[in-house]
């Protein structure tokens, strides 16, 4: 079955450190984002792609980083520059922008990350 | 001004009631709008588009007014499995991207 991804499902990182949040699809969209949601609170655009090589800022990009070398994987990397890291990350993907009627974009599964 | 704005609720009915939510939307290039449902500590599924006429799912009827800028969702029979947070979304023309509200939470009791 075709779908997104994500992992780990748990991640802690301590104070200073860099991580790496994986997403992998297989559903062959041309287009993903990164969200991030704090408890009670909506979804956040931290980056996009809509192609292969090519990548976008969202709203909250600083402290953050992404490559897209692959069509199927877009690695979301937090920063010690991120001084609030601890949220659940979303990756999610969609056919192309805008995403089509009844399609919407898929998510994946989330990494909920924690600063210890 | 938020670009897309819900009641976040808590919104507590019985089994088999009906119920509404509204979510205003500020930019008037918004493009297409959907409704999400989230589980606790789940990733969001999508649960409906809004189409410029109306449309019905069921139980779930979605509703567009451009005029005034909102979108509402109407769950008939509500169900206990129909405990979620419901989330607005919409996409923004030359923003390359969707936009959330926050979320209405919504637990239905038996």
């Amino acid at each position: 079955d075709g779908g997104i991804t994500q992992s780990p499902k748990y991640l802690f990182r301590k104070e200073g450190q860099n991580v790496t949040l994986s997403c992998e699809q297989n559903l062959n969209h041309d287009a993903m984002y990164w969200y991030r949601q704090d408890p009670g609170q909506g979804l956040r655009l931290i980056y996009y792609s809509h192609i292969v090589n090519d990548f976008q800022k969202g709203d909250i990009a600083e402290g953050y980083s992404v490559s897209r070398e692959k069509k199927e994987s877009f690695p979301l990397t937090v920063t010690s520059a991120q001084k609030n890291p601890t949220a659940f990350y979303l990756c999610a993907s969609s056919i192309g922008y805008p995403p089509p009627k009844n399609y919407g974009y898929t998510f994946g599964s989330g990494t909920r990350l924690t600063v210890v | 001004r938020k670009e897309v704005e819900q009641d976040p609720g808590p919104f507590n009915v019985p089994e088999g009631a009906t119920v509404a939510f509204n979510c205003t939307y500020s930019n008037s290039a918004s493009q297409s709008f959907f409704w999400y449902r989230q589980d606790c500590r789940k990733e969001p599924k999508l649960l409906m588009s809004v189409y410029s006429s109306g449309n019905e799912d069921g139980r779930f009827t979605a509703q567009l007014n451009r005029a005034s800028q909102y979108i509402s969702l109407l769950i008939r029979d509500s169900k206990l499995s129909d405990s979620a947070t419901y989330l607005c979304v919409v996409t923004i023309q030359g923003a390359q991207k969707l936009v959330f509200g926050q979320g209405t939470r919504l637990t239905i009791n038996p």
